[in-house]
């Protein structure tokens, strides 16, 4: 298995731009979740999707931020205007619906707005 | 609620000697508990886990990490570290069978040669 893509890796725009960041998660998995990382955060929740519905946005910073999940095998995380302090490593990670709930994370899209 | 606490954030040490991560955590309710690692520019990868059974549960790039239950803790340790093993590892904590994941601050390791 590819194990979970994420794209671009890297995103470089400017304030007040719309970026989208996408995700497949592992094959099979139904449970699916955007994770930001900063140096002043760390690892912070964004969204929690399972078999195809968002089941907790609580972690998502604000109106400008948006995510879907259209089908089992994709889904995207929208920031819509951008602002620079949304730079940040953006994860998204998978898990199956072992007991275990290990999730599987993607290498991550580091975003930087100017 | 629960809650991580990684009270490292670095940690240097020489090649071969031996290290511990401290991980100490917050939950009325059962808990499993996971040591995740981060190698730079990458996402995260599963190094150990711990469900119920045995205390003690072992990686296969022989780092363990113990469940202390009456000390809320779950330290990561290597009897000794390889140059490899420089990256941030990250402890957390899901209540047992549910999704949400509560991570730690991390801990930087870095091996010195």
């Amino acid at each position: 298995d590819a194990g979970v893509i994420q794209s671009p890796r890297h995103e470089v725009t400017e304030m007040g731009q719309e970026v989208t960041l996408r995700c497949k998660p592992i094959s099979g998995h139904n449970s699916l979740f955007w994770y930001r990382q900063t140096m002043m955060r760390g690892l912070e929740l964004l969204i929690y999707f399972n078999n195809n519905v968002p089941i907790d946005d609580s972690g998502m910073p604000e109106d400008r931020f948006s995510a879907k999940m259209p089908n089992a095998s994709f889904s995207t995380l929208k920031i819509q205007p951008s602002e620079p302090r949304d730079s940040a490593v953006y994860f998204c990670a998978s898990s199956g619906e072992e007991v275990s709930n290990e999730q599987f994370f993607g290498p991550g899209t580091r975003l930087t707005v100017l | 609620a629960q809650s991580v606490t990684q009270l490292d954030s670095q940690v240097p040490v020489f090649e071969e000697a031996p290290v511990e991560l401290r991980c100490n955590y917050s939950s009325s309710v059962s808990v499993y508990l996971f040591w995740y690692v981060q190698y730079p520019n990458q996402g995260l990868q599963l190094l150990l886990k711990y469900l119920s059974g045995s205390t003690l549960v072992e990686s296969i790039n022989g780092f363990e990490a113990e469940f202390n239950k009456s000390q809320t803790s779950f330290h990561l340790r290597k009897p000794s570290v390889h140059i490899s093993d420089t990256a941030e590892y990250f402890c957390a904590v899901s209540i047992s069978g549910t999704y949400k994941y509560i991570f730690g601050t991390g801990t930087r390791l870095k091996v010195l040669a």
